[in-house]
């Protein structure tokens, strides 16, 4: 079973910050967590991943708290191509043998 | 560098018969995993191949079985076909069994 929860639909005017919340509260002191999207029926695309510190990238930015227990998934300016279900995971013991949630959908309103 | 393919991108079979399903992963992957993804749901964990073999398994039935070979690509068998086993098949390959992992455009299954 998943080990995350998402809110299940988000909306962001083109070109301001999209930033997607995940909670994460159980994940173990060693493992990451992974961003992955997934524009509609195609396979998903990773993101971003993180372990305690803040990660950049030049898809996202990646903020987790300190505590690690949960993190968001920052685009800066998000564009049209961006709407897509985006996918917060927690591996905790299953190496990538990953359990998806329901993840959020992200509409881009022009 | 070619990234994940998958064959084929479509299929239509009818209920109790048996599927193939392709995957070629990344160069330089030696593990690839498989997911199911109903409609409107995320990618449900399958199985999980690493150097040809079975490294782990989701909440799937033994009519569910794969196989890796020496070049890393792998199959997903399904027998005895059912109506729920329509979805979009999805596989992803990574370096080891860690760490992120690059995923195909996957197969979309219709069972009649």
């Amino acid at each position: 079973d998943a080990k995350t929860t998402q809110p299940p639909s988000m909306d962001c005017a083109e070109g301001r910050a999209a930033n997607l919340p995940c909670n994460h509260s159980t994940i173990s002191g060693n493992e990451y967590v992974y961003w992955y999207r997934q524009i509609h029926s195609q396979g998903p695309q990773y993101i971003i991943h993180g372990l305690k510190n803040n990660e950049t990238n030049e898809m996202a930015s990646l903020i987790i708290t300190e505590d690690r227990k949960s993190s968001t998934l920052i685009l800066p300016h998000a564009t049209l191509r961006d709407t897509a279900v985006y996918y917060c995971i927690d591996p905790s013991n299953t190496g990538n043998q990953f359990y998806f949630g329901t993840g959020t959908s992200l509409t881009v309103i022009p | 560098e070619t990234g994940v393919t998958q064959s084929p991108t479509h299929l239509i079979k009818t209920r109790g018969q048996q599927v193939t399903l392709r995957c070629s992963s990344q160069s330089g992957h030696n593990t690839v995993s498989w997911y199911q993804q109903a409609l409107g749901q995320g990618p449900q964990f399958i199985f999980q191949y690493y150097r040809e073999e079975e490294n782990g398994r989701g909440n799937f039935p033994p009519r569910f079985s794969g196989l890796q070979f020496p070049n890393y690509s792998s199959e997903l068998n399904v027998n005895a076909l059912e109506l729920d086993d329509s979805a979009l098949y999805l596989c992803a390959s990574s370096l080891t069994g860690y760490g992120e992992q690059y995923f195909g455009p996957g197969t979309r299954l219709t069972v009649t």
